[in-house]
């Protein structure tokens, strides 16, 4: 068990719906990120979050947002889905600076 | 763009074979090298390597860096039906403020009895 939890495990849902997926990070850990996982794609940064600031973006559509709130938690927002979104979400957390990342178990969205 | 290359892209071995995977990256302001275990569901992580040519062992694993030519090696030997999983590299790098990692696609290891 690594400390990080998200929820929900799984999660299906129709075209044009959407969804908030939500990790909290270990104790401690100020450093939130969200991966994205496909199967033919590997893991996809999407995005960071350091003590409740946005500190880097990667393949992230614009579609979805997310936020760290005061108590480090963090959502992910996905709306307008299609069926391309379907796939595992990971949160990650960390302490900060160089270092491993911790990943929760994934959220796995299926879109029909 | 920041690449990670993985090789090969899976692997069946029978058990007591020893096996290498293969990492290579190309990282602006590559700092370390981390390698992961994913079995069903999140990435554990294994190793990580900062400094080339310095050996890391766990075991039966052992990682190694090659900051030179870019490239990093995971070594199991002995392996067992439980090493079965997907094993992940990712070059790490200092953002603003942050800290990311790319990732390889990653080398599926099956070990059969």
């Amino acid at each position: 068990d690594s400390g990080v939890t998200q929820t929900p495990k799984h999660l299906i849902t129709a075209t044009g719906q959407r969804v908030t997926l939500r990790c909290s990070p270990r104790s401690g850990d100020l450093s939130v990120y969200w991966y994205q996982q496909s199967l033919d794609q590997g893991l996809q940064f999407l995005i960071q979050y350091y003590n409740g600031e946005e500190r880097a973006k990667g393949n992230i559509l614009e579609r979805f947002s997310a936020q760290q709130f005061p108590d480090l938690h963090s959502e992910l927002n996905l709306s307008s889905l299609e069926l391309g979104d379907s796939a595992l979400y990971f949160c990650a957390s960390s302490v900060g600076g160089v270092g491993e990342l911790f990943f929760g178990e994934g959220s796995r969205l299926t879109v029909l | 763009e920041d690449k990670v290359v993985q090789s090969p892209l899976s692997l069946v071995v029978h058990e007591g074979d020893t096996v290498t995977l293969n990492c290579s990256y190309e990282v602006t302001n590559f700092r370390s090298l981390l390698w992961y275990k994913q079995e069903k569901k999140a990435p554990t992580f294994l190793f990580m390597l900062t400094s080339s040519g310095i050996e890391k062992k766990s075991g039966r694993l052992s990682s190694i860096l090659d900051k030179k030519e870019l490239f990093s090696i995971l070594n199991i030997t002995a392996t067992q039906t439980g090493d079965s999983a997907v094993y992940l590299c990712a070059g790490g790098y200092p953002g603003a403020g942050s800290y990311q990692l790319t990732f390889g696609k990653g080398t599926k290891l099956s070990v059969i009895p």
